[in-house]
């Protein structure tokens, strides 16, 4: 049973044209984050939402934005998607307080931008 | 700044031991993860130390040193189904719950 779901698996679309991605979870986790990993490379934190509390790191394009309506959901918009934003884009979750903190991941969004 | 290290690329036999090093320098240190990656699949956790000494579960097993900044993954008893990339992560900083992540280190079983 899927915990972190993202959609669409798999986003093609044309340079310039908007992008949005999807992330729900049934954890009940409070802490919510967007990662893009390019291929053999380390995933690169995005934002991440510490329940309402929306953090962007430092070095994220202002191309891209993000949303957390309530708990369980968070998505990802690409403004005007360039061919370097092509990547793998990761969903994880984490309970602070709880545990290791360790990281759940949905299976991820693919986006090729043509 | 963080910086984390790990071999690029690794190759070990079919029923062999292969250990996977990481080292780290990062501000602060507040726990070490390994996550298993098959490639375009999405990581799956494997282990965590935030205390020096070896951690062990089944053919894995995980080790730090923090006053080394060291860690390794060790799998015994390898499977096919081992071939993954496999991602060192460090939690930095106290109150700190973001994992930085380092490159991966892609393991090939062969027969």
């Amino acid at each position: 049973d899927a915990m972190v779901i993202q959609n669409p698996r798999y986003q093609v679309t044309q340079f310039g044209k908007p992008v949005t991605l999807s992330c729900s979870q049934t954890l009940n986790h409070n802490v919510m984050y967007w990662y893009q990993q390019k291929s053999s490379q380390a995933p690169k934190l995005l934002f991440h939402y510490y329940d309402k509390d929306f953090n962007n790191e430092a070095d994220t394009p202002d191309n891209f934005q993000s949303r957390r309506p309530n708990t369980s959901f968070c998505f990802l918009d690409i403004r005007s998607p360039g061919l370097g934003d092509a990547a793998m884009y990761l969903c994880a979750t984490s309970r602070l307080g709880q545990g290791s903190g360790e990281l759940f991941f949905g299976e991820g969004s693919r986006l090729t931008v043509l | 700044g963080q910086n984390i290290d790990q071999p690029t690329e690794m190759t070990a036999t079919e029923g062999a031991i292969v250990q996977i090093n990481c080292t780290y320098q990062t501000s602060g240190f507040n726990g070490l993860f390994w996550y298993q990656q098959h490639a375009g699949e999405a990581p799956t956790f494997l282990s965590y130390n935030v205390l020096d000494g070896l951690e062990e579960k089944g053919r894995f097993s995980s080790f730090l040193s923090r006053s080394k900044g060291y860690s390794y993954l060790l799998l015994k008893e390898l499977q096919m189904k081992d071939s993954a990339s496999y991602l060192c992560a460090v939690k930095a900083g106290a109150g700190s719950y973001q994992l930085t992540f380092g490159k991966g280190t892609k393991l090939s079983v062969i027969p």
